[in-house]
């Protein structure tokens, strides 16, 4: 079955810093999705991407977030200037048509 | 914005048991959807049901849908302990611009005694 894969499994930051991580979505699906789950919190929205461009986002998604398909496959979310609030579990997902969404197994952010 | 609030937060049952777990949203949707997390990791899909359908049926999945409630219910008959797991529920909004975007509940916790 067609897998959504996302890397690193884990990223520890410092505060400031830079961060990016990568999703691979299934191939020939043209809807993209960034989720985040603070620990203990419910999955939020953060934005959904189609035909290259953003079609819409949440109001989490601020400045210091943007997400890129560089290469046509892989899908991207880089948070520019990280902070202690940030630390969450990052989910790529997919449009999966009929079936509901393909979720990506997930990345866990630490900012320290 | 709408919601999907699932209850209770926490379920603790034996196994063989049945268990049942409630969602409730406040707006128009296009579908509601249940998925499933193991601790600390990623969401796994096990049904999806549209708003013009009352019932649906997967394995040992059974997932109702009350659009003039706005509310949902799943039940996993004859548990496992491998069922041990956070179940969440997730709505697809009608009027979105989006398509396929999700809002989730806070989720069920759903612990199965050996």
């Amino acid at each position: 079955e067609p897998e959504v894969t996302q890397t690193p499994s884990h990223q520890v930051t410092q505060m400031g810093q830079e961060v990016i991580l990568h999703c691979v979505p299934i191939s020939n699906h043209l809807y993209f999705y960034w989720y985040r789950q603070i620990l203990g919190q419910k999955v939020e929205f953060l934005v959904s991407f189609y035909n290259n461009e953003i079609s819409e986002k949440s109001e989490i998604f601020d400045d210091q977030f943007s997400v890129e398909r560089p290469d046509g496959s892989n899908f991207t979310l880089k948070i520019r200037s990280t902070k202690l609030e940030d630390s969450a579990m990052y989910f790529c997902a997919n449009q999966g048509g009929l079936g509901g969404e393909t979720f990506g197994s997930g990345t866990r952010l630490t900012v320290v | 914005s709408q919601q999907g609030e699932e209850d209770p937060q926490a379920l603790s049952i034996q196994e063989g048991e049945n268990a049942t777990m409630n969602c409730s949203y406040k707006t128009s949707i296009n579908n509601l959807q249940w998925y499933r997390q193991n601790s600390g990791r990623g969401l796994v899909h096990l049904i999806l049901i549209r708003s013009n359908e009352r019932e649906k049926h997967s394995g040992r999945l059974r997932v109702t849908l009350d659009t003039s409630k706005k509310s949902s219910s799943l039940l996993i008959t004859a548990s496992r302990a491998a069922d041990t797991a956070s179940y969440f529920c997730a709505t697809a909004y009608a009027g979105g611009t989006s398509y396929g975007k999700l809002t989730f509940g806070q989720g069920t916790i759903l612990t199965v005694h050996p």
